[in-house]
């Protein structure tokens, strides 16, 4: 158990739907990144939260957006849902904001119909 | 453009033996570097680093080596175990790119009893 928690799970939404992932970050760790793998593009990055403030993105969609709270949870908000947006979503935490060990939660998986 | 390349996507050893894999990357801003553990279902774990004012890291049966002229790191596993089955994905960062991860496409190692 790496101390990061994602909810839900699985979902499971229609296109031009739109879904919010939620994550809670180890104990500690200030920083929250998003990632996307699906089958045939790996784990990409998405987008990285320092104590509230964004630090990096990645190739984040237009329709995808994030946030991160006081609290430090972060939620991912996606938008107009497409097929190709099916795969599965990972929070990863650390304690600082640039070359250190980043620990995943188990993931959300999204299933667009 | 696929900055960390992981060219065998499935390996498969003998247990007790050494596994080694395999990750090149084409930035050379890239300075540091992990290895991480997946299974299916489940978030990477990560298993180990290295930055690049190193040239080894060994961390149990683990050891990761970076060869900074060739771009090439490797990771081994001595001795192999049939829990050691896994998909295994390298990861890079680098300066002015936050905490951001470029992985590699996975490589499948499979230990036979």
């Amino acid at each position: 158990d790496s101390g990061v928690t994602q909810t839900p799970k699985h979902l499971i939404t229609a296109t031009g739907q739109r879904v919010t992932l939620r994550c809670s970050p180890r104990s500690g760790d200030l920083s929250v990144y998003w990632y996307q793998q699906s089958l045939d593009q790996g784990l990409q990055f998405l987008i990285q939260y320092y104590n509230g403030e964004e630090r990096a993105k990645g190739n984040i969609l237009e329709r995808f957006s994030a946030q991160q709270f006081p609290d430090l949870h972060s939620e991912l908000n996606l938008s107009s849902l497409e097929l190709g947006d099916s795969a599965l979503y990972f929070c990863a935490s650390s304690v600082g904001a640039s070359k250190e060990t980043q620990y995943f939660g188990p993931g959300t998986r999204l299933l667009v119909l | 453009d696929q900055q960390v390349k992981q060219n065998s996507p499935s390996l498969s050893v003998q247990e007790g033996r050494i596994s080694i894999l395999n990750c090149d990357y084409t930035n050379s801003m890239f300075d540091y570097f992990l290895w991480y553990k997946k299974y299916p279902a489940e978030g990477p774990t990560f298993l180990i680093s290295i930055s690049s004012i190193k040239d080894k890291n060994e961390d149990g049966r683990f050891t990761v080596f970076l060869n900074k002229s060739a771009k090439h790191l490797s990771l081994h596993i001595v001795p192999s175990q049939p829990g050691d089955s896994a998909v295994y994905f390298c990861a890079a960062s680098g300066n002015n790119q936050g905490g951001k991860l470029i992985f590699g496409q996975g490589t499948e190692l499979s230990v036979k009893p």
